[in-house]
């Protein structure tokens, strides 16, 4: 199986120009994250989603903003990119949200924005 | 505050075995995670701990002490392979995960 796919795998885009993220799993999982992971700084959480039609902030959403349609797929959009949002970006899926449930992560979108 | 601490980098040898540090300080815990990371690539699970004690899968071992709000990642045999990125995380109260900064493991032949 695919996992979860993260498209594209890397941007350079324009300060003030917007952008969609997309995120897809194919395990049916019901819990979506998305991340940001800058260097010397642990994996930050942005947004979330613990069932379709649900979402939730993270620690920090400021910038972005998410949607979950369906169970497969959860796209990160920014609305007017600024140069504080050059970083990596992973989107992640668990089962549920329980002690126990394991997240797996996509492979990642390299953003750059000047 | 939630804070995660782990060391910025350790270097080993082939054939040896290290032990990665992490400390926590959450609200609530519900779970420790060890993640390893290769540079360019995603994280992916490697362990997990909620009761006290050690946890072992094959090379890898981990351990967890709550009421010190320590867990430690053995990894024995090195392989070069094993030179990555060392992610600790701790699940909270509301079942978010906190993570560390993570640990560089620089395997020397």
């Amino acid at each position: 199986t695919a996992g979860i796919t993260q498209a594209p795998t890397s941007q350079i885009l324009a300060a003030g120009r917007s952008m969609t993220l997309r995120c897809t799993q194919d395990m049916r999982h019901n819990a979506m994250y998305w991340y940001r992971q800058d260097l010397g700084l642990g994996l930050r959480l942005i947004h979330y989603s613990n069932t379709a039609g649900t979402t939730g902030k993270g620690e920090v959403p400021d910038g972005y903003s998410v949607s979950r349609a369906n169970t497969d797929d959860f796209p990160l959009t920014l609305a007017s990119a600024v140069p504080s949002q050059t970083s990596v970006y992973f989107c992640a899926s668990s089962e549920g949200q329980g002690s126990t449930d394991t997240q797996y992560f996509g492979p990642g979108t390299r953003l750059t924005v000047l | 505050g939630q804070n995660i601490d782990q060391p910025t980098e350790m270097t080993a040898t082939e054939g040896a075995i290290v032990q990665i540090n992490c400390t926590y300080q959450t609200s609530g815990f519900n779970g420790l995670f060890w993640y390893q990371q290769h540079a360019g690539e995603a994280p992916t699970f490697l362990s997990y701990n909620v009761l006290d004690g050690l946890e072992e899968k094959g090379r890898f071992s981990s351990f967890l002490s709550r009421s010190k709000g320590y867990s430690y990642l053995l990894l024995k045999e090195l392989q070069m392979k094993d030179s990555a990125s060392y992610l600790c995380a701790v699940k909270d109260s509301n079942y978010q995960l906190i993570w560390g900064a993570g640990t560089k493991l620089i395997i020397k032949p």
